[in-house]
């Protein structure tokens, strides 16, 4: 079946650690996203990449890092410097058909800091 | 720029009521729309999509939206809720022009009381 996975589905990290979240999909989608959902602030985008080796930053790219080596995987990994990480993160990915784009979310991971 | 507006972050209805979940976008382009629902601690699921076809789509367990361009509205409705429809709603909009991002509402939380 074809789709985007997110692992793992809970993930508890220590303040002061570095901690990476997977994305994988095998759409075939150009485009990925991270997305960051909190609480009543609806989903604010992360960072997010067009093609193979290029990623651009979102609204609130500060204290994350990603990388785009292959087509099928983005990787986001929440680095110590962002001062708030526990969140539910979605990872999404998007391909332009003919009448438009069409896009689909991953189950998303949410992350805990102790 | 693009935005979205979710004119009401929570709505409330009895159980056999109407559903109405507001929308209003702004946008550059001739864009693509959607509305996602979350149920809680769950990704997002694709209700409906809007690709400049048909300007009422019907998606799926029985809602439907309206694209109105001129009012710049893409308003979410269902003739008759179920207490299964309490949930968390978003509309998404993806500007058509190549290298743009989704742009998330900040969601409406939907209740239905019996």
């Amino acid at each position: 079946d074809g789709g985007i996975t997110q692992s793992p589905k809970y993930l508890f990290r220590k303040e002061g650690q570095n901690v990476t979240l997977s994305c994988e999909q095998n759409l075939n989608h150009d485009a990925m996203y991270w997305y960051r959902q909190d609480p009543g602030q609806g989903l604010r985008l992360i960072y997010y990449s067009q093609i193979v080796n290029d990623f651009q930053k979102g609204d609130i790219a500060e204290g994350y890092s990603v990388s785009r080596e292959k087509k099928e995987s983005f990787p986001l990994t929440v680095t110590s410097a962002q001062k708030n990480p526990t969140a539910f993160y979605l990872c999404a990915s998007s391909i332009r058909t003919g009448g438009g784009y069409e896009q689909f979310f991953g189950p998303g991971t949410r992350l805990t800091v102790l | 720029a693009q935005s979205v507006t979710q004119l009401d972050s929570h709505v409330s209805v009895s159980e056999g009521t109407p559903v109405l979940l507001r929308c209003n976008y702004s946008s550059s382009y001739s864009p693509s729309l959607f509305w996602y629902v979350q149920h809680p601690n769950k990704g997002l699921q694709l209700l409906l999509k809007y690709t400049s076809a048909a300007t009422l789509v019907k998606g799926i367990n029985g809602f439907e939206a309206e694209f109105k361009k001129s009012e710049t509205s893409f308003h979410l409705t269902k003739p008759s809720a179920h207490m299964s429809d309490a949930a968390e709603y978003f509309c998404v909009v993806i500007p058509n022009q190549a290298g743009t991002a989704l742009i998330f509402g900040k969601g409406t939380t939907l209740s239905v009381s019996s």
